[in-house]
C-alpha cells in the first residue's frame, strides 16, 4: 500500500501560484498518481491524474519526476474558492487507496 | 437527476435505533463504495462493490452492514451505533475498480449518533 506524505497546510493569496509536492517513496510499477480536492462537508472532487511526466487540464497541472517518488500539484492563479483540503493518492484499484490527510489550503484575498 | 446522490444528508439516531443511509448513481457505474471521514480523521474506506458484488470489507464492524441489489443502489445499514460512529458517511462510484477511472462522491450523510 502506497502511502504518501504531503504538507499539513499551506496558505497563498489570490491570483498566485500554488505547488503542492507529495512524496510516494514505495509507489508501485502499476500505480497511478491521483489527486481529489475536499470542501468541508462534500464529497472530495477529481482534479487530475497522471502515469508520468506532466498532465494538465483545465483546472490544474501534474508534474511527475522520472523516478516517480514525488508529484507536484499545480494550480494556476488560485481564487478564495479554492480554499479546500488537496489529497494525493497513488495506487492501482480504488480498494488499495489511502486519503491520508490531505493539505489544507488556504487563500486569502 | 445526475450524478451520484445520497438520502438522508443528516440523520440522528439513538444507539438501538436500526437505520439505513442510501446511494444511487446515475452515471452507469460498475464500483460503488462506503466511506467514513470522522472530525480531524482522514478519509476511510469502509466496503467495495464491484459489479453487485463485495470485493472489499475493511475490518469494519458488523454494525455495519452494507447491501448492492443492484449497480446503481447502494445501501449501509445500521444498528446498535456507538457514539464514536458519529461522522459523514459518503458513497462513491466509478466506471470500475481501476484507478485509471476518477470516482465520483456523493455529497454525504451526516450522522450523528447520540
Amino acid at each position: 500500500l502506497a502511502k504518501t506524505t504531503q504538507p499539513i497546510s499551506m496558505d497563498s493569496y489570490e491570483g498566485q501560484e500554488v505547488n503542492i509536492t507529495c512524496s510516494h517513496n514505495n509507489i508501485a510499477t502499476n500505480d497511478y498518481i491521483t489527486w481529489y480536492q475536499q470542501f468541508p462537508s462534500q464529497g472530495p472532487r477529481f482534479i487530475i491524474q497522471g502515469y508520468k511526466t506532466k498532465v494538465t487540464n483545465e483546472v490544474a497541472s501534474l508534474f511527475i519526476p522520472a523516478d516517480r517518488k514525488s508529484s507536484t500539484l499545480s494550480l494556476p492563479r488560485v481564487s478564495l474558492s479554492d480554499t479546500a483540503v488537496y489529497y494525493c493518492l497513488v495506487g492501482y484499484n480504488f480498494n488499495k487507496f489511502y486519503f491520508g490527510s490531505g493539505t489544507k489550503l488556504n487563500v486569502k484575498p | 437527476e445526475t450524478g451520484v446522490t445520497q438520502t438522508p444528508r443528516h440523520l440522528v439516531m439513538g444507539m438501538t435505533n436500526k437505520k439505513s443511509l442510501k446511494c444511487e448513481q446515475h452515471l452507469g457505474h460498475n464500483a460503488m463504495y462506503w466511506y467514513k471521514q470522522s472530525a480531524k480523521k482522514p478519509l476511510e474506506l469502509m466496503f467495495v462493490y464491484s459489479l453487485e458484488e463485495r470485493v472489499e470489507n475493511n475490518s469494519v464492524p458488523s454494525r455495519f452492514s452494507p447491501e448492492c441489489p443492484n449497480s446503481s443502489h447502494l445501501f449501509l445499514h445500521l444498528h446498535t451505533l456507538q457514539p464514536e460512529d458519529s461522522a459523514l458517511y459518503l458513497c462513491a462510484s466509478s466506471q470500475s475498480g481501476l484507478a485509471t477511472h476518477e470516482q465520483y462522491f456523493g455529497p454525504g450523510t451526516r450522522l450523528t449518533v447520540t
